[in-house]
């Protein structure tokens, strides 16, 4: 079946340090890649996408690349900040066949430190 | 646009009830997912249902069961509540998707009912 694995937290960082976040996949079709966060209390949101191969999503400074050969989706930011503290979510879709199912890695929590 | 919303957004019950949870998806979202957080098992899905019809189904129980309304407007109910299914269930909406080779169905979620059993 469909797996998504990404590393254990909590990740703790100091203000304007770099952060990845690994995350790689097995899926049984051509699946589309998330990063979503979760901040205290709250749902998720998503944060940046990607549907294909070599496709980069970007957003609020997060980048990740799809990379196929690898099947990795692996989250960066070059300067992190107080207000990222929250946990990520990295997650894929199988588009083909319809439907809207989700799945999710265990998240990784990361704190950011003054 | 009003976002995702789920009542109650707390509940505690004790083991052997029942208990129903709403949620009301994003105005013209036709598509309702649910899905089951724990600190054990993380982010597990529970069903999805679109136009009225469940569209896919997660590995649990027959206990977790759901509908959704003309409205779009879904609920799930949990039967027999155990110690285990204390969680956080999210629900999510989405529209239906643009056509083409890169289009996908973005999912906006709602904050949650924590359901606490004792």
């Amino acid at each position: 079946g469909d797996s998504v694995t990404q590393m254990e937290g909590p990740v703790t960082l100091s203000e304007e340090a770099f952060l990845t976040i690994n995350c790689t996949y097995t899926a049984t079709g051509y699946p589309s890649l998330f990063w979503y966060v979760q901040y205290p209390g709250e749902g998720l949101q998503l944060l940046l996408k990607a549907t294909k191969a070599d496709d980069k999503g970007s957003n609020k400074g997060f980048e990740a690349t799809y990379r196929k050969e690898t099947t990795s989706f692996h989250l960066e930011k070059g300067s992190v900040q107080v207000s990222d503290s929250a946990v990520y979510f990295c997650a894929l879709q199988i588009l083909t066949g319809g439907g809207n199912k989700l799945t999710f890695g265990t998240g990784t929590q990361l704190k950011v430190e003054l | 646009k009003a976002g995702v919303t789920q009542t109650p957004r707390y509940l505690i019950k004790t083991r052997g009830q029942q208990v129903t949870l709403s949620c009301s998806p994003i105005s013209g979202h036709r598509s309702v997912s649910w899905y089951q957080q724990t600190p054990g098992q993380g982010l597990q899905f529970l069903f999805e249902y679109f136009s009225e019809t469940q569209r896919n189904k997660g590995n649990f129980p027959g206990r977790f069961s759901g509908r959704q309304f003309s409205n779009s407007r879904s609920e799930m109910n949990v039967s027999t509540l155990e110690l285990g299914d204390s969680a956080l269930y999210l629900c999510a909406s989405s529209s239906p998707p643009p056509q083409g080779p890169s289009s996908f169905n973005e999912q906006f979620f709602g904050p949650g009912t924590r359901l606490t059993v004792l």
